[in-house]
């Protein structure tokens, strides 16, 4: 069955960087993307960019543009999200999701990130 | 960016009603309309693509409709386990965009 299993919780001070990761398994890794989206506290999800698994295009959202990297390593079948420059503000839970031609069909169970001196 | 406005932002329903969200997008979207429930504490679940097809497992209680700007989800007969949030998305051109949100809660 498909499964994304995503690294363990953070706590990160201002200013520095966290990298996330995203385990898939049970499908072929490069026949999807990968979409990140948060979760502020109390808030709604907000769609933060996707990742070709196949060739490694990406389209991030303005919001977070020139603060995020997704990679993917199609050996490991392991998508990352490295958020850099963090502030107060990008504590949230962070979501990977599978995403094909249905659109996100399976997500990881997410992880959290503090960011607090 | 296209906003994706959803109504009502909270709804009570009793256990066996019918319920109906909405969720208006600011542009033509044609059919590239995702709905996702969410659980307190939980990740999202899909559970429709293409403004009106059920993800794979989701029951048939849950239906979509909808295109252009205007779209519902419906879901009959509510059991206690869909008390949870609602969310449209849309995935016509990015940046993709989610409603805020519909929470339904027991009444």
């Amino acid at each position: 069955q498909v499964q994304l299993v995503q690294s363990g919780a953070e706590v990160k001070k201002p200013g520095a960087s966290v990298k996330v990761s995203c385990k898939a398994s049970g499908y072929t890794f490069t026949n999807y993307d990968i979409t990140w989206v948060r979760q502020a506290p109390g808030q709604g999800l907000e769609w933060m960019g996707l990742i070709s698994a196949y060739n490694g295009d990406t389209k991030y959202s303005q919001k977070v543009q020139g603060r995020v990297i997704l990679t993917t390593d199609t050996s490991t079948t392991t998508a990352y999200m490295e958020l850099r420059s963090l502030r107060s503000d990008d504590t949230a839970v962070y979501y990977c999701a599978r995403d094909g031609s249905s659109g996100p069909d399976n997500w990881g169970q997410g992880t959290q990130v503090t960011v607090s001196s | 960016d296209i906003q994706m406005t959803q109504s009502p932002s909270s709804l009570s329903a009793s256990v066996g009603d019918r319920v109906t969200i909405t969720c208006r997008a600011s542009q033509d979207i044609s059919n590239y309309l995702a709905w996702f429930q969410q659980k307190s504490g939980k990740a999202p679940k899909s559970l429709i693509y293409a403004a009106s097809r059920l993800q794979s497992g989701v029951p048939s209680k849950f239906s979509g409709s909808g295109s252009g700007t205007d779209f519902t989800l419906t879901i009959s007969s509510l059991p206690p386990e869909d008390f949870a949030t609602y969310y449209c998305q849309q995935y016509n051109s990015y940046p993709i965009t989610f409603g805020q949100g519909t929470r339904l809660e027991i009444k």
